[in-house]
């Protein structure tokens, strides 16, 4: 299994508040993402990151910053949260040859009220 | 619109039976396809993938098929086995440069293999 921890897994919190979600990897690799999962829409993109610094918007990163100033770490930060944000967050990291294929981290379940 | 398409929200399979589970797409630009599955309460777990040069890739239980004049891809399991009960997403990747690849999710299909 890839070395990726997550946290905190859960979180509830309200409408308005700023929230940060971390991604820990132990692999050393370049590549990192953030996505989320919602019913009826499988995972989108959020964010990317192909090196320390160095980011890129996926399919629905409005409302949503990251940032990496570490390889093994990459953090999601929801500057006001909103409850369209309520949802499964997952953040995935590439091997540095076969960047095609993901691994992903066991999640966080974020609950905005 | 969806680039990525999983028509079929379930699937339920008698244990030992072959499961077949159907992805179609839309952009011919993709690169690879990729299955991921999936268990409640945790993140995807890479199955398989195939290249968009090949049409057939097989790991054990599991074999992909690509059809490009159809757009199309199956994921074949046999034998099924109750541990393989999962949600299954299709995933096909895009080259976004910096050799990153943006990975494209379809919305995912439940098998149930029933023993």
């Amino acid at each position: 299994d890839a070395g990726i921890t997550q946290s905190p897994r859960h979180k509830v919190t309200e409408t308005g508040t700023p929230v940060t979600l971390r991604c820990h990897q132990t692999e050393n690799h370049r590549y990192m993402y953030w996505y989320r999962q919602d019913p009826g829409h499988g995972l989108r993109l959020i964010h990317y990151s192909y090196g320390v610094k160095d980011t890129d918007k996926g399919e629905v990163s409005d409302g949503y910053s990251v940032s990496r100033s570490k390889t093994e770490d990459f953090l999601l930060t929801l500057e006001s949260a909103t409850s369209s944000q309520t949802s499964v967050y997952f953040c995935a990291i590439s091997e540095p040859i076969r960047t095609d294929t993901q691994y992903f981290g066991p999640g966080t379940r974020l609950t905005v009220l | 619109d969806q680039q990525v398409k999983q028509n079929s929200p379930s699937l339920s399979v008698q244990e030992g039976r072959i499961s077949i589970l159907n992805c179609d797409y839309t952009n011919s630009m993709f690169d690879y396809f990729l299955w991921y599955k999936k268990y409640p309460a945790e993140g995807p777990t890479f199955l398989i993938s195939i290249s968009s040069i090949k049409d057939k890739n097989e790991d054990g239980r599991f074999t992909v098929f690509l059809n490009k004049s159809a757009k199309h891809l199956s994921l074949h399991i046999v034998p099924s086995q109750p541990g393989d009960s999962a949600v299954y997403f299709c995933a096909a990747t895009l080259y976004s440069g910096a050799g990153s690849y943006q990975l494209t999710f379809g919305k995912g299909t439940k098998l149930s293999v029933i023993p």
